[in-house]
């Protein structure tokens, strides 16, 4: 089945120590999104990708970088984690802007920072 | 900016029973769509249904159905004979008409209660 999956589930990582989380999809969509969300908080943007024009939100910090190479994969950076980055990574894509057809989420990457 | 506010941080229903959860907005635009989206214990997050917001008629999908009340900015999602496998955490969320953007309310969390 078409789908977005995201490896690792589960993500340990030191404070300070860089971590990348990978996003890949098969359904050829052509923007990619990630979001962060905390525990029982409601899924917040970071960027997003259409096709490989990047777009970063306003408010993301610096600390946080992507990566397309190419349609299927989208890499998430952390430069220097802080216990505040722990939190559920979501990787979500769309078949196109404009569209309003809703996004297709994989399972999410959950980030514990130690 | 859009906002999306969801009222009640968690509810409960017996199986088999009826339950309403409410969704409110706060926009400019004119034309926008909205979303229910149901997130179960890790796992990924799935669209129920969407609304187009120059369409009177509420959307319905089986067991789901909104009442939408652009008027009012509300957007409540009501979900008919609750099932155990209804346990989740359900996201309110706006899309503007650009559809650049998704934003979410910050959830409910609904237990479906044997």
């Amino acid at each position: 089945d078409a789908m977005v999956i995201q490896n690792p589930r589960y993500q340990v990582t030191q404070f300070g120590k860089p971590v990348t989380l990978s996003c890949s999809q098969t359904l050829n969509h052509n923007v990619m999104y990630w979001y962060q969300q905390k525990s029982s908080q409601a899924p917040k943007l970071l960027f997003h990708y259409y096709d490989k024009d990047f777009n970063n939100e306003a408010d993301t910090p610096d600390n946080f970088q992507s990566r397309r190479p190419n349609t299927s994969f989208c890499f998430l950076d952390i430069r220097s984690p802080g216990l505040g980055d722990a939190a559920m990574y979501l990787c979500a894509t769309s078949r196109d802007r404009g569209l309003q057809e809703g996004y297709t989420f994989g399972s999410g990457t959950r980030l514990t920072v130690v | 900016a859009q906002t999306v506010t969801q009222s009640q941080p968690e509810m409960s229903v017996q199986e088999a029973e009826t339950v309403t959860l409410s969704c409110t907005y706060d926009t400019s635009e004119s034309n926008y769509y909205l979303f229910w989206y149901k997130q179960p214990p890790s796992r990924q997050m799935i669209l129920v249904i969407r609304q187009e917001a120059y369409k009177q008629q509420n959307a319905t999908e089986n067991r789901f159905s909104v009442n939408f009340q652009k008027a009012a900015k509300s957007f409540s999602l009501k979900i008919s004979d609750s099932q155990l496998g209804d346990t989740a955490m359900y996201f309110c969320a706006f899309m503007n008409n650009a559809g650049n953007m998704l934003t979410f309310g910050g959830g409910t969390r609904l237990m479906v209660k044997p």
